[in-house]
């Protein structure tokens, strides 16, 4: 099961910050926290992820609280374009070594005009 | 496109039809991964390759699933006896190593009818 729990779906004005929230919780010390985004019919997309500093990139800041149970993700003007479902994952270990995803259902962002 | 590559993009199948998606990985990331997605859900880990070796496997595999990697490079992930709750579009992902980012191909979806 997802460790993670976000907002089924959030709007948001073309041009103005998206904050998107995350709780994960029960997350251990050495795991990631990572943001995905699937736009309709397509592959997900890799956005960025971090451990415990707030991290930024051409797409997103990833902001974690301190004590690691929540974050938040910022597209800081957000287009038309960013509208997709965006997925918290908390990247675990898993018996085979995989450390694969484990998606949940996400948040629906639809950016507005 | 040095992308994952994931083919056919599109397939449709009579019930009971055999189907084969292959999947090229990132070149040199010898971790590979098959994912599957229904439509309103988050994708579901399938299974994972390392290298050759496949490592690991969910329960949603059944016995009609099978998947390999052969040489370590491309994989083939075959279903035999489709049923139409196979419908669905399988994901196939790829990382170079350990906690390095995991990137996803666009996807084959599968229509069984």
């Amino acid at each position: 099961d997802a460790k993670t729990t976000q907002p089924t779906s959030m709007d948001c004005a073309e041009g103005r910050a998206a904050n998107l929230p995350c709780n994960h919780s029960t997350i251990s010390g050495n795991e990631y926290v990572y943001w995905y985004r699937q736009i309709h019919s397509q592959g997900p997309q890799y956005i960025i992820h971090g451990l415990k500093n707030n991290e930024t990139n051409e797409m997103a800041s990833l902001i974690i609280t301190e004590d690691r149970k929540s974050s938040t993700l910022i597209l800081p003007h957000a287009t038309l374009r960013d509208t997709a479902v965006y997925y918290c994952i908390v990247r675990v270990a898993s018996e085979g070594g995989s450390e694969k995803l484990v998606f949940g259902k996400g948040t629906k962002l639809t950016v507005n005009p | 496109d040095t992308g994952v590559s994931q083919d056919p993009r599109h397939k449709i199948t009579k019930r009971g039809q055999n189907v084969t998606f292959r999947c090229d990985p990132i070149s040199e990331h010898n971790r590979l991964y098959w994912y599957r997605q229904t439509l309103g859900q988050g994708p579901e880990f399938l299974t994972y390759f390392q290298n050759e070796a496949q490592l690991e496997k969910s329960r949603l595999l059944s016995d009609r699933f099978s998947a390999e990697r052969p040489k370590g490079s491309f994989s083939t992930l075959e279903i035999q006896r489709t049923e139409q709750g196979d419908s669905a579009m399988y994901l196939c992902a790829s990382s170079l190593a350990r906690r390095n980012t995991i990137y996803f191909g666009e996807g084959s979806w599968l229509t069984v009818v």
